[in-house]
């Protein structure tokens, strides 16, 4: 069974800093990875994902995550942080059981950006 | 864009109704996914379809029944509604193909069972 972990309930930041929100996943077959981003009563917006060839996937919004097969992880990343990044941040996987088709999330992970 | 609709921002229903939640996808997607969503355990699948008429079971599929009638439409349907599953309920679509899988999401019904 594959599964994503999320060791951060919330992250801290202030604008203009660097941001990393943590996700280590588990899965048999090398794994489709991905980030989404939830705004306050919305649904989940796709940021970016990894599925094969450089380590270093950019995506929307300026957020970039590094593949890491030996440490089984994908960090998403951001140069300088902006209060506008506040949000709830899921990081997910694909089973290679099912076709690639179905995700399994994270927990999640809140993301605060103080002024 | 993509888009995914459903039917109802928000729902209250009684212990023991039959509730219905739609989901509309206008791309053309092959799949179609519900997931419920409880804070502190992000988001769990509850059943998937990945064409007409098929349908496969997710992580926690019992007392949710799906229904797929037509490409673009995707029903859950909560057969006796229980306290239990008041909870957010999100729809996703995605396509079938090279460099794909990304889910498009809809914006979520939250429902409330008294």
């Amino acid at each position: 069974a594959q599964s994503v972990a999320q060791p951060e309930d919330q992250v801290n930041v202030a604008e203009g800093n660097p941001l990393t929100v943590k996700c280590t996943y588990s899965v048999s077959g090398n794994p489709y990875l991905f980030w989404y981003v939830q705004y306050p009563n919305r649904g989940l917006q796709f940021l970016l994902k990894y599925i094969t060839g450089d380590n270093l996937v950019k995506g929307s919004y300026g957020f970039e995550a590094e593949f890491n097969k030996s440490q089984t992880s994908f960090h998403l990343k951001k140069p300088s942080a902006l209060v506008s990044d506040s949000a709830l941040y899921f990081c997910a996987v694909s089973s290679p059981y099912t076709g690639r088709r179905a995700l399994t999330f994270g927990s999640g992970t809140r993301l605060q950006v103080q002024p | 864009d993509v888009k995914v609709t459903q039917s109802s921002r928000y729902l209250v229903k009684r212990t023991g109704e039959k509730v219905f939640l739609e989901c509309v996808q206008d791309m053309d997607h092959e799949n179609m996914f519900w997931y419920r969503q409880d804070p502190g355990l992000g988001l769990r699948l509850i059943y998937f379809s990945y064409d007409v008429k098929m349908k496969e079971k997710g992580d926690i599929p019992e007392g949710y029944s799906v229904s797929r009638e037509k490409k673009e439409r995707f029903s859950l349907i909560l057969e006796s509604a229980s306290t239990n599953q008041t909870s957010m309920y999100l729809c996703a679509s995605s396509a079938t193909g090279q460099g794909a899988y990304e889910q498009y999401f809809g914006p979520g019904t939250r429902l409330t069972v008294t």
